[in-house]
Parts: C-alpha cells; sequence; structure tokens
C-alpha cells in the first residue's frame, strides 16, 4: 500500500502569510495527488488535481507542486476563508488520502 | 447541479449491520465510478471502496475487506454500502464521493453519521 505522509500536522498562521503544506509519498505517484480542504462538520472540497491543476472556481491564491514521491500545497496570501484541514490524495494505485494538516490561527 | 445525499446512518450495538444509501442526482451516475470514504470523530479521511460504473467490480480498503459491501442501482441513481459485524472503531461519518475519469474525487456528499456502541 502507497502511504502519504504530511507535515505539519499543524500550522499556525496569520492572514497574508505564505503557507505551505507537504505531502510525501512512499513510493512514486507520478503526478496522481490531489489536495483536498475540509472545514468543521463538512465535506471535504478539491482544490487541485494531477498535483498542480487548479480545480474550477478555486482562488488563484491556492497551487500546487511536485511529482513523484514529494509534493507542496501552496497558499500565497492566507484569508480568513483559508483556515481548515487539508488532506493530499492519491490515486496512482488504489486511493490513500494524508493525515491531513490543520491551518489555525496563530 | 451535481448532488450526492448520504441517508441511513443510525446508532447500531457492536455487531450489528447497517444499509447505508447515497442519491445521486444532476448527472448520468451510470457512467461514474462511485466511492465511499469515512472519517472517524476528529480523525482523517480513510477511503473505504470503490464500485464501477455498471456495479460489476468492486474494491475495499484490506481492513474491511469482508464486512463491507458496495453496490449500486443505476436504474434509481443510487449508491449502497452494506456493513455488518459493526465494531466500535467504524464510528464515522461516511461520505460518498464521485470520482473523475483521472482517479481524483470532484463531488462528495455531506456525509452520515454512524454510531456503533451498546
Amino acid at each position: 500500500d502507497i502511504q502519504l505522509t504530511q507535515s505539519p500536522s499543524t500550522l499556525s498562521a496569520s492572514v497574508g502569510d505564505r503557507v505551505t503544506i507537504t505531502c510525501r509519498a512512499s513510493q512514486s505517484i507520478t503526478s496522481r495527488l490531489a489536495w483536498y480542504q475540509q472545514k468543521p462538520g463538512k465535506a471535504p472540497k478539491l482544490l487541485i488535481y494531477k498535483a498542480s491543476t487548479l480545480q474550477s472556481g478555486v482562488p488563484s491564491r491556492f497551487s500546487g507542486s511536485g511529482s513523484g514521491t514529494e509534493f507542496t500545497l501552496t497558499i500565497s496570501s492566507l484569508q480568513p476563508d483559508d483556515f481548515a484541514t487539508y488532506f493530499c490524495q492519491q490515486y496512482d494505485v488504489d486511493w490513500a488520502f494524508g493525515q491531513g494538516t490543520k491551518v489555525e490561527i496563530k | 447541479e451535481v448532488q450526492l445525499v448520504e441517508s441511513g446512518g443510525d446508532l447500531v450495538q457492536p455487531g450489528g449491520s447497517l444499509r447505508l444509501s447515497c442519491a445521486a442526482s444532476g448527472f448520468t451516475f451510470s457512467s461514474y465510478w462511485m466511492h465511499w470514504v469515512r472519517q472517524a470523530p476528529g480523525k482523517g479521511l480513510l477511503w473505504v471502496s470503490r464500485i464501477q460504473s455498471d456495479g460489476s467490480s468492486t474494491i475495499y480498503a484490506d481492513s474491511l475487506k469482508g464486512r463491507f459491501t458496495a453496490s449500486r442501482d443505476n436504474t434509481k441513481n443510487t449508491l449502497f454500502l452494506q456493513m455488518k459485524s459493526l465494531r466500535a472503531e467504524d464510528t464515522a461519518v461516511y461520505y460518498c464521493a464521485r470520482m473523475n475519469g483521472y482517479g481524483y474525487f470532484d463531488y462528495w456528499g455531506h456525509g452520515s453519521l454512524v454510531t456503533v456502541s451498546s
């Protein structure tokens, strides 16, 4: 099974900060990685797929990069609506999620 | 508008069974592979199951094999998850999700809470 490890688990940041979350895969998944945002009590929302392609309607302050085993999600200027938990997901061999990164207010 | 609406979540005793439903609308349900994902309270997302568009093939997370069965009725645009021999650790919100042709999940339901407790 492919394991995904996100870091950090929790991130404290302020509005306007640049934020980066890392997702590492236990083996190469090429670019078959997605990022989701989840707010409390809500379903996950697709942000990015194919490692770096922004889903329609997602603000351009979100970006993704990487391939193989190391990936990043960057929020260029954190907004109040962005405080949430973020999950990466691989869809190269079956499906699996990272453990999540909670972005909280500093 | 794509909509996925889960139902059937309930309080069930350990060892019991439960069937969840996911009603789909706003897209051609029979053309899409569908998934179940669960989330225990305060925890991360766990992929549960995938079912192909015609229902002919299903796969499951190793830890759940033999107890969970996914199925679908394309005439009623509905996805199902039959769960048996439920354990306390199966307590979670269960989401259905539509899989884009490339493999990621582009739409999710709001979730249905299953609580396993005596």
